[in-house]
């Protein structure tokens, strides 16, 4: 099993569409979660980070849920430009450095 | 600020030469990590360093060296290239270790070919 798991799509949506992202991990020991955006052939940026309570930027609200250990991403109102891929990531658990990359979901967002 | 700076860009190989690829920030951050990424998997980190003089290894550090002698530069190294290191590799850095809530800043990546 791998330690972050995401679905890859693509998720093909129109405009205006409502769109929910989901990733689980394994370690409970987790204690940072992150998603970032990356677009095609370019480095990814973070997106947002993920607290406990949830917390919400605009149109993305993202959520945690630690005790099914997993962590979401809903997109609002999709706009051309929220096209592409979304990277779940983890920390590893305890104090190390290490973060763990979920594959990525890819979004297209249609006219 | 440049951020996080990497060289070269694309770079062919053949196999069994070395290289090393650069990385460079002017954030003053302690915090850097090498990734490799491919096709249908996520980033996989190759070597990280909490600071100058410091440095760990990742889930892949197999065929690569690093060293961190300035805050400022990562090196990657390339003892022997192999057709199986052809992939897209992403230098970041951060104020603090992963385990904090701290933003990661990537460079724009180096593509890597071994032919």
């Amino acid at each position: 099993r791998k330690e972050v798991e995401q679905d890859p799509g693509p998720f093909n949506v129109p405009e205006g569409a409502t769109v929910a992202f989901n990733c689980t991990y394994s370690n409970s020991a987790s204690q940072s979660f992150f998603w970032y955006r990356q677009d095609c052939r370019k480095e990814p940026k973070l997106l947002m980070s993920v607290y406990s309570s949830g917390n919400e930027d605009g149109r993305f609200t993202a959520q945690l849920n630690r005790a099914s250990q997993y962590i979401s991403l809903l997109i609002r109102d999709s706009k051309l430009s929220d096209s592409a891929t979304y990277l779940c990531v983890v920390n590893k658990g305890g104090n190390t450095g290490k973060l763990i990359f979920g594959q990525g979901t890819t979004l297209q967002v249609k006219p | 600020n440049a951020g996080v700076t990497q060289t070269p860009k694309f770079q062919v190989l053949k196999t069994g030469q070395s290289m090393t690829l650069q990385c460079a920030q002017d954030m003053n951050h302690e915090y850097m990590s090498w990734y490799r990424q491919d096709p249908g998997m996520g980033l996989r980190l190759i070597h990280y360093s909490v600071g100058a003089g410091i440095t760990d290894q990742g889930e892949v550090p197999n065929g690569y060296n690093v060293s961190r002698s300035t805050t400022e530069d990562f090196p990657l190294r390339l003892l022997s290239a192999a057709p199986s290191q052809t992939s897209v590799y992403f230098c970041a850095s951060s104020y603090s270790p992963g385990w904090a809530q701290e933003t990661q800043y990537f460079g724009p990546g180096t593509r890597l070919l071994v032919l």
